[in-house]
């Protein structure tokens, strides 16, 4: 069974540039999450997507994030302009919206700002 | 509101030692509780979970006990191989927040030959 799929899997970019990171939850979810994880903060939520409407992006950091889910099949996280600070790992995640459902994480976006 | 606690780490284990890392959590209503594992490089991987009071998950020899007493959920394993190596992450959930997940912070385990 195909999992959470992510990509890219490594990102190295300059300062200034946009930065776009893809997700494709698995098939039937409906619920799609995205996370930060760092050493400093450890694993943090962004947003989250219910039948492809943002519920929550109370995390999201400031407005150079931005966050969309056209269709169920995909999701994107975008920064605009990228910043050194913004280096990170950034996870998606899917799940069933129903109780007890667990979420499924994808392997993830390796990102370097220089 | 909804939160966990867990243990600090790092936690240093020899191999076939007994490993217990804690978890407790606040929680507003009837949450279910997940155990994650990360190996380096990789996502979070569910390990086990409880969805009531007194449910056992268990899970490749580990294994959590859903204590609503004590509020608590650690996870325990009886003999830790090095590739159990990694950082576990407790979390839970509730029915009312949209599937919305709280983690810990996450404690990382090595264990030695």
């Amino acid at each position: 069974d195909a999992g959470v799929i992510q990509s890219p899997r490594h990102e190295v970019t300059e300062m200034g540039q946009e930065v776009t990171l893809r997700c494709k939850p698995i098939s039937g979810h409906n619920s799609l999450f995205w996370y930060r994880q760092t050493m400093m903060r450890g694993l943090e939520l962004l947003i989250y997507f219910n039948n492809n409407v943002p519920i929550d992006d109370s995390g999201m950091p400031e407005d150079r994030f931005s966050a969309k889910m056209p269709n169920a099949s995909f999701s994107t996280l975008k920064i605009q302009p990228s910043e050194p600070r913004d280096s990170a790992v950034y996870f998606c995640a899917s799940s069933l919206t129903r109780d007890n459902q667990p979420q499924h994480f994808g392997d993830g976006t390796r990102l370097s700002i220089l | 509101g909804n939160s966990v606690t867990q243990m600090e780490g790092p936690v240093t284990l020899s191999e076939e030692a007994f490993l217990t890392i804690n978890c407790t959590y606040t929680a507003t209503g009837y949450p279910s509780l997940f155990w994650y594992v990360q190996y380096p490089g990789e996502g979070l991987q569910l390990l086990l979970k409880a969805t009531k009071a007194d449910d056992k998950g268990s899970n490749k020899g580990f294994e959590a006990t859903y204590r609503k007493e004590t509020t608590s959920f650690h996870l325990e394993k009886g003999s830790v191989q090095v590739s159990d190596s990694a950082v576990y992450f407790c979390a839970l959930s509730e029915s009312n927040t949209g599937n919305q997940f709280y983690f810990g912070t996450g404690t990382s385990l090595t264990v030695i030959p």
